[in-house]
C-alpha cells in the first residue's frame, strides 16, 4: 500500500524558513517525481514544484521560484520542501503527492497535508 | 506556464441536477488533463486522468471529455457526498491547476 506520511504542523514568523518531509512507503521512491502542493485557505491548489529522487532533478512554478527548494533522500525515501522568506500569504497547507506506480503522471497519492502558518 | 481556466468558480446546484464544469487551457496540452475533488480538511482526490479516464472506485456519474485546449468535467446526478470543489489540472508540463469550482447546495 502506497503511503506518505508527512511531518506536522509548523509555525513561523514572517521572513524565516520552513521545511517540511514527506516520508513514503509502498514503492519505489527513486522511480518516480514527488511533487508539492500548496493550498491556501480560498485561494485554490497551486503546484510549488517537483523532484526527480532518482537523480535529484528539481523544477519549480514561477510563483514560487527562487523562495523554495524541494530535495529528496533516496536512503530514508523522504522527501522535502523548503520554502524561504516566508510571508503571511504563505500560511497554507502544503502536500506531497506523486502517481507513484499509477502508469500515469497524475497525484494519484497524497500525504495528509502539512498546515504552515506564517505569523508575527 | 500554461494557464488553466476554469468555469464557473461557483456552482449552486440541487441533489439530482446534472452539472458541468469547464475548463481552457493556453496552449494545446492533448489528453493531458486531470480532475480532482478537493474537500475541506481532506487531500484532494483524483477523479479522471488523461481528459476522459475514470479513476478506479470513481462513481460513474462522473465524466468528463475534451482534448487540446477545452475540456469539461460532468457530474449526471448530483449526490450530497458531491458538494466540494472541483479542479481541473494540465500534466503536460507544469502540472497547473486551474482556479477551481465551489459546487455548492442551492
Amino acid at each position: 500500500e502506497v503511503q506518505l506520511e508527512q511531518s506536522g504542523a509548523e509555525v513561523k514568523k514572517p521572513g524565516a524558513a520552513v521545511k517540511i518531509s514527506c516520508n513514503v512507503s509502498g514503492y519505489t521512491f527513486s522511480d518516480y517525481y514527488m511533487h508539492w502542493v500548496q493550498v491556501a485557505p480560498g485561494r485554490g491548489l497551486h503546484w510549488v514544484g517537483l523532484i526527480d529522487p532518482g537523480d535529484g532533478e528539481a523544477r519549480y512554478a514561477e510563483k514560487f521560484q527562487g523562495r523554495v527548494t524541494v530535495s529528496a533522500d533516496t536512503s530514508t525515501d523522504t522527501a522535502y520542501m523548503e520554502l524561504r522568506s516566508l510571508r503571511p500569504e504563505d500560511t497554507a497547507v502544503y502536500y506531497c503527492a506523486t502517481s507513484a506506480d499509477s502508469g500515469d503522471y497524475t497525484f494519484n497519492y497524497w500525504g495528509q497535508g502539512t498546515l504552515v502558518t506564517v505569523s508575527s | 506556464d500554461i494557464q488553466m481556466a476554469q468555469s464557473p468558480s461557483t456552482l449552486s446546484a440541487s441533489v439530482g441536477d446534472r452539472v458541468t464544469i469547464t475548463c481552457r487551457a493556453s496552449q494545446y496540452i492533448s489528453h493531458w488533463l486531470a480532475w480532482y475533488q478537493k474537500k475541506p480538511g481532506k487531500a484532494p482526490k483524483l477523479l479522471i486522468s488523461k481528459a476522459s479516464s475514470l479513476e478506479s472506485g470513481v462513481p460513474s456519474r462522473f465524466s468528463a471529455s475534451g482534448s487540446g485546449t477545452d475540456f469539461t468535467l460532468t457530474i449526471s446526478s448530483l449526490q450530497p457526498d458531491d458538494f466540494a470543489s472541483y479542479y481541473c489540472q494540465e500534466y503536460n508540463s507544469c502540472r497547473t491547476f486551474g482556479q477551481g469550482t465551489k459546487v455548492e447546495i442551492k
